[in-house]
């Protein structure tokens, strides 16, 4: 079935770097995505990835894609308080036409 | 240019009112979705529609109806409301199946 699994939090200090994952099923997917969303507003795109790239990276931000897995991920280099949101992982499922999106993993920053 | 718009951005309904979101895109995407999203459980697509006068059922689509007359606008209607359609509903759009941007999104609450 169609499925994007997320842990849902993550805790790191300010200043580290942030990993935020997750498994998707359709190995056909041609896109992948992160969403960000901060409390009270709508999801932004952050960055996507072409399912024939390894690696992707945009300035902070570094994705990972292990499509042996079905594995993404983003790191967050030196995150910052203003890195706390919502963020999601999305495939899209080729087969229908429209976007999959995981349950979100809340990042939140401790001093 | 205003990306995707929604309107109301809050609603307060009893139980068996009725009521229309309204969303607009000013970026001529063929593509437009409605979501509902619920603490833990991510996004869930409730319809769709690939272009103009056509409309397609997603995972969640029991209790609403959408309108897709023209292009720049996708209605979605409550005919019944539910405490169950309790929720936030986001707007997006997208050209074909490509990255999707979203409304700032519609809090509901059916009493």
């Amino acid at each position: 079935g169609e499925d994007v699994e997320q842990s849902l939090f993550l805790s790191v200090r300010e200043g580290d770097s942030s990993v935020i994952s997750c498994t998707y099923t359709d190995s056909s997917s041609t896109y992948l995505y992160w969403y960000k969303q901060e409390p009270g507003a709508g999801l932004q795109l952050l960055t996507y990835i072409f399912s024939n790239m390894d690696m992707k990276q945009d300035q902070r931000l570094t994705v990972l894609l292990n499509k042996k897995d079905k594995h993404l991920s983003l790191r967050i280099a030196d995150t910052q308080t203003g890195d706390s949101a919502i963020y999601f992982c999305a495939e899209l499922y080729s087969s229908a036409s429209k976007i999959i999106f995981g349950s979100g993993t809340r990042l939140s920053i401790r001093p | 240019n205003a990306g995707v718009t929604q309107t109301p951005k809050f609603r307060v309904l009893k139980t068996g009112q009725s009521m229309t979101l309204l969303c607009a895109q000013d970026m001529n995407h063929e593509y437009m979705y409605w979501y509902r999203q619920d603490p833990g459980m991510g996004l869930r697509l409730i319809h769709y529609s690939v272009g103009e006068g056509t409309t397609a059922k997603g995972e969640v689509p029991d209790g609403y109806n959408v309108s897709r007359l023209k292009k720049q606008n996708f209605l979605l209607g409550l005919e019944s409301a539910a405490p169950s359609q309790t929720s936030v509903y986001f707007c997006a759009s997208s050209h074909l199946t490509d990255t999707q941007y979203f409304g700032p999104g519609t809090r509901l609450t059916v009493l």
